[in-house]
C-alpha cells in the first residue's frame, strides 16, 4: 500500500520561507513522477510542480516559478518543496502526490500552509 | 494551458438516484499515438485528501464502486453516479494528464 506523509507546514509572515518534506513508502520514487498539487481554504485544486524520476525534468506553476523549488532524495525516498518569498495567496493545504506521468495516483494528507502577518 | 471545466458546479440528488458531472477540456486529451484520453477523476470527501477513481479516462481504480461510470472521448467527459449513497457526497474534479501545466476542473460538489 502506498503511504505519503507531508511535514513542515506551518505559520509563516508575508516574504518567509518553509521546506515541505513527503515521506513516501509504497512506492519507489525512482519509478515515475511525483508531484505538489495545493487546496486554498474552500476552493478547488491547484497543480504546484513535478518532477520526473530521475529529475531530467521539472516544472512549476507560473504563479510559483522563481519562488519555490522542487526536489527530491532517493535514498530517504522522499520529496521536498522549498517555497520562498511566500505570499497570502500561497496559503493552502499541500498535498504530496505519486504520479504516474502527469496523473495524479496517491495522495498524501496534506500540510497546512498559511501566509499571515 | 489547457482549460478544464466541470459542470454542474454542484447539485443535489435523492438517495438512489442518478447523478451526472460533466467535464469538458479546451483542446482534445485523446492522443493519437496510443489511442488513451489523458483524462482522469478524483472524489474527495469532506476533511480527506483526494482519492483516484478513473485513469485514462474510463480505467478503473480498485475498490471503487461499479455505481461509478465514466464517459467520453476528446473533449467531453462524463462520471455517472447510477444509485447515489450517502458515502458519494464529495467534491468531484477532473484533471487532464497530456500536457503540462497539469490543470483540474473547478469540481462538482455532489450532496443528498
Amino acid at each position: 500500500e502506498v503511504h505519503l506523509v507531508e511535514s513542515g507546514g506551518g505559520l509563516v509572515q508575508p516574504g518567509g520561507s518553509l521546506r515541505l518534506s513527503c515521506e513516501v513508502s509504497g512506492f519507489r520514487i525512482t519509478t515515475d513522477w511525483m508531484s505538489w498539487v495545493r487546496q486554498a481554504p474552500g476552493k478547488g485544486l491547484e497543480w504546484v510542480a513535478n518532477i520526473k524520476e530521475d529529475e531530467s525534468e521539472i516544472y512549476y506553476l507560473n504563479s510559483v516559478k522563481g519562488r519555490f523549488t522542487i526536489s527530491k532524495d532517493d535514498t530517504k525516498n522522499s520529496v521536498f518543496l522549498q517555497m520562498t518569498s511566500l505570499r497570502a495567496e500561497d496559503t493552502a493545504v499541500y498535498y504530496c502526490v505519486t504520479s504516474r506521468g502527469f496523473m495524479l495516483e496517491h495522495w498524501g494528507q496534506g500540510t497546512l500552509v498559511t501566509v499571515s502577518s | 494551458d489547457i482549460v478544464m471545466t466541470q459542470s454542474p458546479d454542484s447539485l443535489a440528488v435523492a438517495l438512489g438516484e442518478r447523478a451526472t458531472i460533466n467535464c469538458k477540456s479546451s483542446q482534445s486529451l485523446l492522443s493519437t499515438s496510443n489511442n488513451q484520453n489523458y483524462l482522469a477523476w478524483h472524489q474527495q470527501k469532506p476533511g480527506q485528501p483526494p482519492r483516484l477513481l478513473f485513469s485514462w479516462a474510463s480505467t478503473r481504480e480498485s475498490g471503487v464502486p461499479d455505481r461509478f461510470s465514466v464517459s467520453g472521448s476528446g473533449t467531453d467527459f462524463t462520471l455517472t453516479i447510477s444509485s447515489l449513497q450517502a458515502d458519494d457526497v464529495a467534491i468531484y474534479y477532473c484533471h487532464q494528464h497530456y500536457s503540462s501545466p497539469i490543470t483540474f476542473g473547478g469540481g462538482t460538489k455532489v450532496e443528498i
